[in-house]
């Protein structure tokens, strides 16, 4: 069965660090890849997708994500963190011959510190 | 942003009841879905339509029953539910076809079973 895997439950940083976040996805078909955003009491937002194309795609908010085809991830990244980047973190993956079947990875909350 | 919207927002009931959830989206997409999202878990899905029809049935239980009346209204009955079933239950919509393009969620309903 296909899955997501998100290495990190809870990441806790001071403003200014670097980010990565860590997405594994097990599927050896094309795929679409997503990151999504809940900020605190709000609903998941897209942060960036990857369809085909460039491996590094850029998102909003200075957030950036890599595909890695031989390593079957896709990491999002952000060079500087800002106290208001304190959200929870979804990656998920669409198997393009799966049709509508989105599969979620648990999530990974990050508490930025002032 | 109210490209998605969901009501009743909170929904307490017990197992004996039935109740519906509405989802509406006003962002003109064909493709609509519901997700579970229970604490500590991955968002899962339950079900998928494309063009009003169902697309996606993901092995859930009956007591569940969706209605897709047009391409804007999604509904999900509810009836003899479990305390298990009690999580957030979210609504997101596409363009079609499903898993081709992003999805957008709502604020979703936080359902409690007593």
């Amino acid at each position: 069965a296909q899955s997501v895997s998100q290495h990190n439950h809870h990441v806790i940083l001071s403003e200014a660090a670097s980010l990565e976040l860590g997405c594994n996805y097990s599927y050896g078909g094309t795929v679409n890849l997503f990151w999504y955003v809940q900020y605190p009491g709000q609903h998941l937002q897209l942060l960036l997708k990857y369809f085909s194309g460039d491996p590094l795609v850029k998102g909003i908010k200075g957030f950036e994500a890599e595909f890695i085809k031989s390593k079957f991830s896709f990491n999002l990244r952000k060079p500087s963190v800002q106290w208001s980047d304190t959200a929870e973190y979804f990656c998920a993956v669409n198997a393009r011959n799966q049709g509508g079947k989105l599969i979620f990875g648990q999530g990974t909350e990050l508490s930025v510190k002032p | 942003e109210t490209g998605v919207t969901q009501t009743p927002r909170h929904l307490v009931m017990g197992m004996t009841n039935k109740k519906s959830l509405k989802c509406e989206q006003h962002l003109g997409h064909n493709a609509m879905y519901w997700y579970k999202q229970s604490a500590k878990k991955p968002l899962e899905l339950m079900f998928v339509y494309s063009l009003e029809e169902r697309v996606e049935n993901n092995s859930v239980p009956s007591r569940f029953s969706p209605e897709c009346p047009n391409s804007s209204h999604l509904f999900l009955h509810l009836h003899t539910l479990q305390p298990e079933d009690s999580a957030l239950y979210l609504c997101a919509s596409s363009q079609a076809p499903p898993g081709a393009y992003e999805q957008y969620f709502g604020p979703g309903t936080r359902l409690t079973v007593t």
